[in-house]
């Protein structure tokens, strides 16, 4: 069975960095597939923030592409959230998916608070 | 960025009842949407994708249809188990985007 499960700290200070890992059981993510970050906050708007491939080529939402960067680590089967210069709208559920026509597996996702 | 207008944004149903959910597109998406319910502190389902096509495990209450820039998604019969929120997601262009969501109760 796939699994998805997100990690990282709750609470990151405003002009931080906010730095996640979605770690992967049941399915190599180098075998196919994209895997995105996705978050929802507070009013319930969701949000597609960006995706790492199967081949390591990344896709981000034009909206945090100066901010956003997403990595993995092949040996560990996981793939990770970095954004920088955080503000209080950046507060909000994490998610870490599979993309697969659409998103198929999600992880039970990770609510990040920014705040001092 | 296509816009995905969802609504109702909140809705009230009797158990039996027929409910429907509508999400225009700003523009074409080839019928290129999923349908997600979402339960209070659980990861989005997927239901439907590709407009009408339902997800191994969905009940057949459930269904979806459209075109170009207007889909729906209903459950016919809502049991208590539907409860929840649903979203929309366009998937035809990058970056994705959803829905503002649909809550719906019992009433």
């Amino acid at each position: 069975e796939i699994q998805l499960q997100e990690s990282g700290p709750g609470l990151v200070k405003p002009s931080q960095s906010l730095s996640l890992t979605c770690s992967v059981t049941g399915y190599t993510i180098t075998s196919g597939y994209d895997w995105s970050w996705i978050r929802k906050f507070p009013g319930n708007k969701m949000e597609w923030m960006g995706y790492i491939s199967y081949s390591g080529s990344t896709n981000y939402n034009p909206s945090l592409k100066s901010r956003i960067s997403i990595t993995r680590d092949t040996s560990k089967n996981q793939f990770f959230l970095q954004l920088n210069s955080v503000t209080t709208e950046d507060t909000a559920t994490y998610y870490c998916a599979r993309e697969s026509g659409p998103f198929d597996y999600w992880g039970q996702g990770v609510m990040v608070t920014v705040s001092s | 960025d296509i816009q995905m207008t969802q609504s109702p944004p909140s809705l009230s149903a009797s158990l039996g009842d027929k409910v429907t959910i509508t999400c225009q597109a700003s523009q074409n998406i080839n019928k290129y949407i999923a349908w997600y319910q979402q339960k209070p502190g659980k990861a989005p389902r997927q239901l439907i994708r590709y407009t009408s096509t339902l997800v191994s495990g969905t009940p057949s209450r459930f269904s979806g249809s459209g075109s170009g820039r207007d889909y729906s998604f209903s459950i016919s019969n809502v049991e208590s188990e539907d409860i929840a929120s649903y979203y929309c997601l366009q998937y035809d262009n990058l970056p994705y985007t959803f829905g503002a969501g649909t809550k719906l109760e019992l009433k």
